[in-house]
């Protein structure tokens, strides 16, 4: 079965643009959650969704946004980018897994390396 | 508030033998779960074992084991016959309550496998 897909793998842009980070989850998962990770430190929560309804959101400013579509997908979207956002955004997708005494479980994808110039 | 502590930024171990990764937690919330996380240079973070709070045995899986010791609130990863590559980071992740599914995660350990 395919894991978690995202694209691009990577990207440069320059402060004040705009870019969008698309995540594909695996089959059957209905939670996409988004995470920040910049360089030698752990992830940070972004947002999450379920069924197409945020579920989740973490502490980023207001220029970071998110949906999933109806075949579960979902978009990142960060607006005004700023030297700081420059990181891995890691996308997971999530199921109740055996491996887990039935709880909720992420699985995450390669991540997109942005990097902001 | 969740927090996971890892104070072990790096570790050196030498092939087949056995490695342990510390990590520390703090929460309020009689449920929760604790993770383990792998993740080689490529990025991708991998999942190795699961703990729940109310888990009465330690968790194994393969190679992984799991030194829970709830009334010190520690998850611990033992990493046995420890393979080349097994060189990665290790983070520490915690999940909340059933309402709350985001993961918190600790700074992580480098591990680094020597021949």
């Amino acid at each position: 079965d395919a894991g978690v897909t995202q694209s691009p793998t990577h990207l440069i842009k320059t402060r004040g643009q705009h870019v969008t980070l698309r995540c594909s989850p695996i089959s059957g998962h209905k939670s996409v959650s988004w995470y920040q990770q910049v360089l030698g430190q752990g992830p940070q929560f972004i947002f999450q969704y379920y069924e197409k309804e945020e579920r989740g959101r973490g502490n980023f400013p207001d220029r970071f946004s998110a949906r999933q579509f109806p075949n579960y997908s979902s978009e990142l979207n960060v607006n005004a980018l700023l030297l700081g956002d420059s990181a891995l955004y890691l996308c997971a997708s999530s199921v109740r897994a055996v491996r887990s005494g039935g709880q909720e479980t992420q699985y995450f994808g390669p991540g997109t390396r942005l990097l902001v110039l | 508030a969740q927090k996971i502590t890892q104070t072990q930024p790096g570790m050196f171990v030498q092939e087949k033998e056995a490695v342990t990764l510390d990590c520390t937690y703090d929460t309020s919330d009689p449920s929760y779960g604790l993770f383990w996380y792998k993740q080689p240079s490529s990025g991708e973070m991998i999942f190795l074992i699961y703990q729940g709070s109310y888990d009465q045995q330690n968790a194994t899986e393969g190679r992984y084991s799991l030194n829970f010791q709830k009334a010190r609130k520690s998850a611990n990863l033992v990493i046995s016959a420890s393979q080349l590559g097994d060189s990665a980071m290790y983070f520490c992740a915690m999940r909340g309550p059933s309402n709350d599914y985001k993961l918190s995660f600790g700074a992580g350990t480098t591990v680094t496998v020597r021949a």
